[in-house]
């Protein structure tokens, strides 16, 4: 089955102790990114990813890191989280890019930082 | 910049009527276009899109769009709201030179019975 996986789904943490969001999807896809969901402001993306070693920022990337060792994996690391980072957030990926390709999305992840 | 405008950020109507959820786009080149659908407490499904071919585009559910080019529109619709359509939409435009989506803030349904 065609999966994102993200995890923690849902986690609660205090302000500048590093986490690590993982992502990983099992289709081969090129292309993988995160957003963050925040009420009124619909998705915006953080980071992107075309293929292995190859990432980029989005919209919104201050205070987050991210790797692309593997093609599967696109972990979303806060080094120092801060309270403005409290947000669901979404994992995503795609063959090629979002341009006529199913883009699929995790189920999400809940942090709360206090 | 190409981005999307949902005019309206809650919609309710009776179960049985119909769903018009509107959404404006401004791209400087043919747009890819997207509309999904988000359930509470769960993830993104993917309703319908369009990307240049045929402009009145068929979904899941029964929900359908049309891409209006002389009117930078792709409204959602649907002609009769059931009481599972309840969910958050949102109109996505697809940023073509970097793949990125751009997503509009979101428009919630609400479908009395």
């Amino acid at each position: 089955e065609a999966q994102v996986t993200q995890n923690p789904r849902y986690l609660i943490t205090v302000t500048g102790k590093k986490l690590t969001v993982t992502c990983s999807q099992n289709m081969n896809h090129e292309y993988m990114s995160w957003y963050r969901q925040d009420p009124g402001l619909g998705l915006r993306q953080i980071y992107y990813s075309m293929n292995v070693e190859v990432t980029d920022k989005g919209d919104v990337p201050e205070g987050y890191k991210v790797s692309r060792k593997e093609k599967r994996n696109f972990p979303l690391i806060l080094e120092s989280p801060s309270p403005n980072q409290t947000s669901l957030y979404f994992c995503a990926s795609s063959l090629e890019g979002s341009d006529g390709n199913t883009i699929y999305f995790g189920e999400g992840s809940w942090l709360t930082v206090v | 910049a190409q981005s999307v405008t949902q005019l309206d950020s809650h919609v309710s109507v009776s179960e049985g009527t119909p769903v018009l959820l509107r959404c404006n786009y401004s791209s400087s080149y043919s747009p890819s276009l997207f509309w999904y659908v988000q359930h509470p407490n769960k993830g993104l499904q993917l309703l319908l899109k369009y990307t240049s071919a045929a402009t009145l585009v068929k979904g899941i559910n029964g929900f359908e769009a049309e891409f209006k080019k002389s009117e930078t529109s792709f409204h959602l619709t649907k002609p009769s709201a059931h009481m599972s359509d309840a969910a958050e939409y949102f109109c996505v435009v697809s940023e073509w030179y970097t793949d990125k989506l751009i997503f509009g803030t979101g428009t919630r349904l609400q479908v009395f019975p």
